[in-house]
């Protein structure tokens, strides 16, 4: 049973280009939740999804950030427009039950860099 | 407004000595804490977890202690391992209306020393 696979594991992109972070979670979950590690700082919760629904997008910045997960294939990530302060690692987390609060399984995450 | 906080950036203990990583929380709607351990590079992996009608939980050399009066718990490793050097998150969950939410610390890096 395969983990929570994040690809790319490392990207870089310039200054207002567009980066897509892929997410598949574990076998049989279908809540996926993103998080992100900016430099010397904790995981801040982005968005929690379910499959085709949004459940809680509070922690994504207005602009620029979107998420999906749609009823096929993975979930992505898709920053328009990158700015340097996009730089960090991403990290997806899935989990059977609903709610992040029972144990998730992380991926490796991305790391973003914009240069 | 940091709700979980982890007040110890970097804890160093030698070799088969205690760790204890603390963390304080300010929510009082928290009902389920957990902590995870990340190595560099790879994403935080799931290390043992507590309930709020419980004040301790253990599992091999690894146990939690929840004091909710105090609003603190901690996580004690014994004997500590080299191994075990790793960033330590704490987490703490509660209900929030149609979903739970999970909100972190910043995290206390570990270095067990030889």
């Amino acid at each position: 049973n395969a983990g929570v696979m994040q690809n790319p594991r490392h990207l870089v992109r310039r200054r207002g280009q567009e980066a897509r972070l892929r997410c598949s979670p574990m076998k049989g979950h279908s809540h996926v939740y993103w998080y992100r590690q900016l430099p010397e700082e904790g995981l801040k919760f982005m968005v929690y999804l379910q499959k085709e629904n949004i459940i809680d997008e509070s922690g994504m910045p207005k602009e620029r950030f979107s998420a999906e997960f749609p009823k096929e294939g993975p979930s992505i990530l898709r920053i328009q427009q990158v700015v340097r302060g996009d730089s960090a690692a991403y990290f997806c987390a899935s989990s059977q039950a609903a709610g992040g609060g029972t144990e998730a399984f992380f991926g490796q995450g991305t790391r973003l860099t914009v240069v | 407004d940091q709700q979980v906080k982890q007040n110890s950036p970097s804890l160093s203990v030698q070799e088969g000595r205690i760790s204890i990583l603390n963390c304080d929380y300010t929510n009082s709607m928290f009902d389920y804490f957990l902590w995870y351990k990340k190595y560099p590079a790879e994403g935080p992996t799931f290390l043992i977890s507590i309930s709020s009608i419980k004040d301790k939980n253990e599992d091999g050399r690894f146990t939690v202690f929840l004091n909710k009066s105090a609003k603190h718990l901690s996580l004690h490793i014994v004997p500590s391992q080299p191994g075990d050097s790793a960033v330590y998150f704490c987490a703490a969950s509660y209900n929030a209306g149609n979903n739970r939410k999970l909100i972190w610390g910043l995290g206390t890096s570990l270095a067990v020393n030889p």
